[in-house]
């Protein structure tokens, strides 16, 4: 099974920000497999980034992803007072099917 | 517009049954999606269940040791959730969700179930 780790496991930041969310994989994973979501205190997740690059659907594109292999990051160009939630990295794979990380809090400073 | 809905009971006894269903609205649900349960534990993360597709295939999590049971019914445009055995740790919101091409892209609003006698 491939482990997930982000980091770091709360990010205290001001609006304007840059923030950048690390997520390693325990074993290579294909960057079509690695997906961002956002999630909100009572809200289900949202998806915002496939494919380790694509922002789905209504994503605004201050949010971004990249990497590959094991390292794969989801940059926040500036931070918009309704990004700061939790982020979670989530791959595609053999069962289970999908695991997630264990989040990055993204907070206010 | 693809929209989830969960229902079932919020409270649980130990060693019983956890029975949830998922209501599918805005597409078929023998459209080429999976269809799948995550729960999320109080005050942590998320772990994907299982899922289900039109045609009965299914794949579950190891980690459940063979207590989960995901089911569809085509004629209600539904899917539910059995999970037998549970305990406190079993306690958690559980979503109904649907994935296209490696991601989980449409969540249901999520329903509380606290294992507790």
């Amino acid at each position: 099974e491939i482990v997930l780790t982000q980091s770091p496991g709360t990010l205290s930041l001001s609006p304007g920000e840059r923030a950048i969310l690390s997520c390693w994989a325990s074993q290579s994973v294909s960057s079509s497999y690695l997906a961002w979501y956002q999630q909100k205190p009572g809200q289900a997740p949202r998806l915002l980034i496939y494919g380790a690059v694509i922002r789905a659907t209504g994503t605004p594109d201050r949010f971004s992803g990249s990497g590959s292999g094991t390292d794969f990051t989801l940059t926040i160009s500036r931070l918009e007072p309704e990004d700061f939630a939790v982020y979670y990295c989530q791959q595609y794979d053999s069962p289970p099917r999908y695991t997630f990380g264990q989040g990055t809090k993204v907070e206010i400073k | 517009q693809v929209q989830l809905q969960e229902s079932g009971p919020g409270l649980v006894k130990p060693s019983g049954t956890l029975s949830l269903t998922c209501a599918v609205s805005g597409v078929s649900i023998s459209s080429g999606r999976w269809w799948s349960w995550v729960r999320q534990s109080p005050g942590k993360g998320l772990e994907w269940i299982g899922e289900i597709f039109h045609d009965w295939n299914t794949n579950y999590n190891p980690s459940l040791k063979g207590r989960v049971t995901i089911l569809v019914d085509t004629s209600k445009n539904q899917f539910s959730l059995n999970l037998n055995f549970v305990t406190a740790a079993d306690t958690a919101v559980y979503y109904c969700a649907t994935s296209s091409t490696f991601r989980i892209d449409y969540w249901g609003h999520g329903t509380l179930v606290t294992v507790s006698s």
